[in-house]
């Protein structure tokens, strides 16, 4: 089965660091995501992507953080620089959508779990 | 503000037996309802989907339900399993906004004991 990448699995570094994160989306998806979770707010859209191109960014927080797709196999999310509440878990989740057939379901990687000291 | 609830923050029933998920939505432009699984350590996974059209979904053993007057959805899995023991996110996407939005509910841990 085609799966969505995500790596590292685990991230720990001080407050203060750049934070990089990967995701090789699924072969011939047109959409990618980026999600984070929390205990307190739960699973929150960070920004998304269709065909490379930036759709919507709105959950994110501008100042420290950006999301990128250098090429249709690899969409990076930095964070710089980085903060204790920043420690979560983030999500990547790929999909294909066109706006003729909606209800595709979205498919995730198994996260990287990211802590900031 | 919460546009996707799931009440319960854990089920716990007998192998066997009906789990019964509940997940209520405020948006009324809401059209398009998944459920995932997600097992700790990993991503969450699709389960089952409804469109607003319909108001019954079945696939094996687990059946969506949706009540759109009562901005309302339910998961039946019928019999659980032990596997079917993980936690249970409903999301909700509106096609006017962009029907690849999903708003999730922030799950519900199910336990299924043998």
């Amino acid at each position: 089965d085609a799966r969505v990448t995500q790596t590292p699995r685990h991230k720990v570094t001080e407050m203060g660091q750049e934070v990089t994160m990967r995701c090789q989306p699924i072969l011939g998806h047109n959409t990618v995501f980026w999600y984070r979770q929390t205990m307190m707010q739960g699973l929150e859209l960070l920004a998304y992507f269709r065909n490379r191109a930036p759709l919507d960014d709105s959950g994110m927080p501008k100042d420290r953080f950006s999301a990128e797709m250098p090429d249709a196999t690899l969409a990076t999310l930095k964070i710089q620089p980085s903060e204790p509440r920043d420690s979560a878990v983030y999500f990547c989740a790929s999909g294909f959508f066109l706006s003729d057939r909606v209800g595709q379901p979205q498919h995730f990687g198994d996260g990287t779990r990211l802590s900031i000291l | 503000d919460q546009q996707v609830k799931q009440n319960s923050p854990s089920l716990s029933v007998q192998e066997g037996r009906i789990s019964i998920l509940n997940c209520d939505y405020t948006n009324s432009m809401f059209d398009y309802f998944l459920w995932y699984k997600k097992y700790p350590a990993e991503g969450p996974t699709f389960l089952i989907s409804i469109s607003s059209i319909k108001d019954k979904n079945e696939d094996g053993r687990f059946t969506v339900f949706l009540n759109k007057s009562a901005k309302h959805l339910s998961l039946h899995i019928v019999p659980s399993q032990p596997g079917d023991s993980a936690v249970y996110f409903c999301a909700a996407s509106a096609t006017q906004g962009g029907s690849e939005k999903l708003v999730f509910g922030k799950g519900t841990k199910l336990t299924v004991n043998p």
